[in-house]
Parts: C-alpha cells; sequence; structure tokens
C-alpha cells in the first residue's frame, strides 16, 4: 500500500521567507510525528500527534515553528521567517498507534539561502 | 532508553548473508530490540523488532540472545540496495514520550557485488 508522501521533496528558499510542509500519513495510522535530520547528524524530534488529542510540541525549536493535523490525516509543519540554521530534512512519521513501529516518509529537504 | 552498541562498519558480498551485531547489555525487561535503517538520501525504514523471542519478517530475521544482552540481524540474502546504515534501538513501547524515536551512529552496511 501507499507509505507516508512528503512534499515538497526539496524546497530552497530565501532567508526570511516562510515555508510550508505536508505530510500524508499512512492510511488509518493515527499517530504522526515531524523530525529534523541535519546533514550526518540523527534524528531531532520535532512535534507528535495522537489523534484528537493535544499535540506534543516539545521538540519545537522556536515559536518560528508551528504544525497542524486535521484529525487523522494530513499534516503541515510551518516555518515562519526563515534562517540558515533551519536547513535540514524535515522527516515525517505515521504509526497506527503510539508505540507501534514509525514508518518515514522521505523527507523534504529544506535549503535556506 | 538502553544504551546500544554497533559496529561502525560492516561489508557483505551480494547475495551473502549479512549479520549485524547490536550489544545491548543494559536493556531492562520491558524495552524491545528495534532495527531500522537509512538508505542514502531516503527516510528511515523500519526492518523488525522483538521483546525476546526471534523473529522473522519478509525483509529480515532477529535473533536475541537468551539473556537479550545482544541480537543480531540478519538479511538473508543482501543486495546492492541494503546498502545502507543500520541502526538498533532499544526502547519501552508505553508510557510518557516514549514514542520519541532517536537513532546512534548505527553500522554502515556495504554490499558489493
Amino acid at each position: 500500500g501507499a507509505g507516508v508522501s512528503q512534499s515538497p521533496s526539496n524546497k530552497v528558499t530565501e532567508k526570511g521567507k516562510d515555508v510550508e510542509l505536508r505530510c500524508d500519513p499512512i492510511s488509518g495510522h493515527t499517530a504522526l510525528y515531524w523530525y529534523r535530520q541535519r546533514l550526518g547528524q540523527g534524528l531531532e524530534f520535532l512535534i507528535y500527534f495522537q489523534g484528537n488529542s493535544a499535540p506534543d510540541k516539545s521538540g519545537l525549536p522556536s515559536d518560528r515553528f508551528s504544525a497542524e493535523r486535521t484529525g487523522e490525516s494530513v499534516s503541515t509543519l510551518t516555518i515562519q521567517r526563515t534562517q540558515q540554521e533551519d536547513s535540514a530534512v524535515y522527516l515525517c512519521a505515521s504509526s497506527l498507534e503510539r508505540f507501534q513501529p514509525q514508518h518515514f516518509g522521505d523527507g523534504t529537504r529544506l535549503s535556506i539561502l | 532508553d538502553a544504551k546500544t552498541t554497533q559496529p561502525p562498519s560492516m561489508d557483505c558480498a551480494e547475495g551473502r548473508a549479512a549479520n549485524l551485531p547490536c550489544n545491548h547489555s543494559t536493556i531492562s525487561g520491558n524495552e524491545y530490540v528495534y532495527w531500522y535503517r537509512q538508505i542514502h538520501s531516503q527516510g528511515p525504514q523500519y526492518i523488525i523488532h522483538g521483546l525476546k523471542n526471534n523473529e522473522t519478517n519478509e525483509m529480515a530475521s532477529l535473533i536475541i540472545t537468551e539473556d537479550r544482552k545482544s541480537s543480531t540481524l540478519i538479511l538473508p540474502h543482501a543486495t546492492l540496495r541494503d546498502t545502507a546504515v543500520y541502526y538498533c534501538i532499544v526502547r519501552v513501547d508505553s508510557g510518557g514520550s516514549n514514542y520519541k524515536l532517536t537513532f546512534g551512529k548505527g553500522t554502515l552496511l556495504t554490499v558489493n557485488p
């Protein structure tokens, strides 16, 4: 079946611009996660959604970052007033339930000029 | 989560079995052993997980020692497309924010023709 889909696959933008990244999870997966991965580094947790519960936003690095999820479907991660240190691959994952194996998309490679 | 130790790199001939070791001597009774891999420029991919019994799926087999202090991921017939960094993780599948995934250094498996 279809896996986690992320768009765009690549995004190049100028410093100071806003960007919106999209994630389509696997159908039926109630849990959705956003991570950031800088070049050669490990995963950095950003935010977690589970059904209609309040999201865990503890990993968002600043108030320039926000995310939304509509029910158990699409999620968008928004970065306002982008900075060069925001350059990274932004990965979305979904799982059937909270502690089930996470299935990842191929990420959005964000480059801030 | 318990600490894991993996060799930084391994080589394997195409068509042969790849056996990737992982030490987790401080694993707790309620911690699962998970394996993920990350192929260059792709998102992480879930492979397999287990608690104490050996597990097999369409991708791999997981052999966990009786004392659970180490495990081996087996790719029975490695192909060039299996070249990736393989991550061994131990984690509790319940409670708090244990859904946050973190990767260590992993093992770079290179499958040679």
